[in-house]
């Protein structure tokens, strides 16, 4: 297994502007996590689902995020409209109940 | 409710000295305990896990951390460091029985010095 693919590595955009990050996990994994890493705050976890319907979004910052796992191989998180604070770098991570969580490589977010 | 605490957010060791990374954890239930390790411009890679059984646990790399319960602790240790251990490390915790919430430590940075 390649093991989780993120898309894009790196995103760079204008304050104001859309933004959507990509993920497929591994096969087979029910679980899948979106987390945000950043120098002030750490390792943040912003929503995960279980069989693609979401579990926890306590930790998504605002309404301007958004993530969906339309079936088992895809997530994309979302945020509209983008603003410089939202500068980090995005993991997303999948596990089952037998295993534990295989990190993507990460999408290195700037917004200018 | 579960959290993890990790004592120092930056070590710093001579090359072939002992690693000591601490770590605290709380949770209301019997808990799962991850290390993980970050090197730069990468994802987190697991160095090992405590689930049931035995509490001293072996990692990759010649890594290993003791299940404390009394203590509430998970330490990560390695007898003589390298520098190519040098990175960053989380100490992670989820309720027993699976892998749904995973919460991390704040991490701490690994120096190795030659």
């Amino acid at each position: 297994d390649a093991g989780v693919i993120q898309s894009p590595r790196h995103e760079v955009t204008e304050m104001g502007q859309e933004v959507t990050l990509r993920c497929k996990p591994i096969s087979g994994h029910n679980s899948l996590f979106w987390y945000r890493q950043t120098m002030m705050r750490g390792l943040e976890l912003l929503i995960y689902f279980n069989n693609n319907v979401p579990i926890d979004d306590s930790g998504m910052p605002e309404d301007r995020f958004s993530a969906k796992m339309p079936n088992a191989s895809f997530s994309t998180l979302k945020i509209q409209p983008s603003e410089p604070r939202d500068s980090a770098v995005y993991f997303c991570a999948s596990s089952s109940r037998e295993t534990e969580a295989f990190f993507g490589q990460g999408t290195r977010l700037t917004v200018v | 409710a579960q959290s993890v605490t990790q004592l120092g957010s930056h070590v710093s060791v001579s090359e072939g000295a002992l690693v000591l990374l601490r770590c605290n954890y709380s949770s209301s239930v019997p808990p799962y305990l991850f290390w993980y390790v970050q090197y730069p411009n990468q994802g987190l890679q697991l160095l090992l896990k405590y689930t049931t059984g035995a509490t001293l646990v072996k990692g990759i790399n010649g890594f290993e951390a003791e299940f404390k319960k009394s203590e509430t602790s998970f330490h990560l240790t390695k007898p003589s460091a390298h520098m190519s251990d040098a990175a960053e490390y989380f100490c992670a915790v989820s309720p027993s029985g699976g892998y749904q919430k995973v919460t991390f430590g704040t991490g701490t940075k690994l120096q190795v010095i030659p």
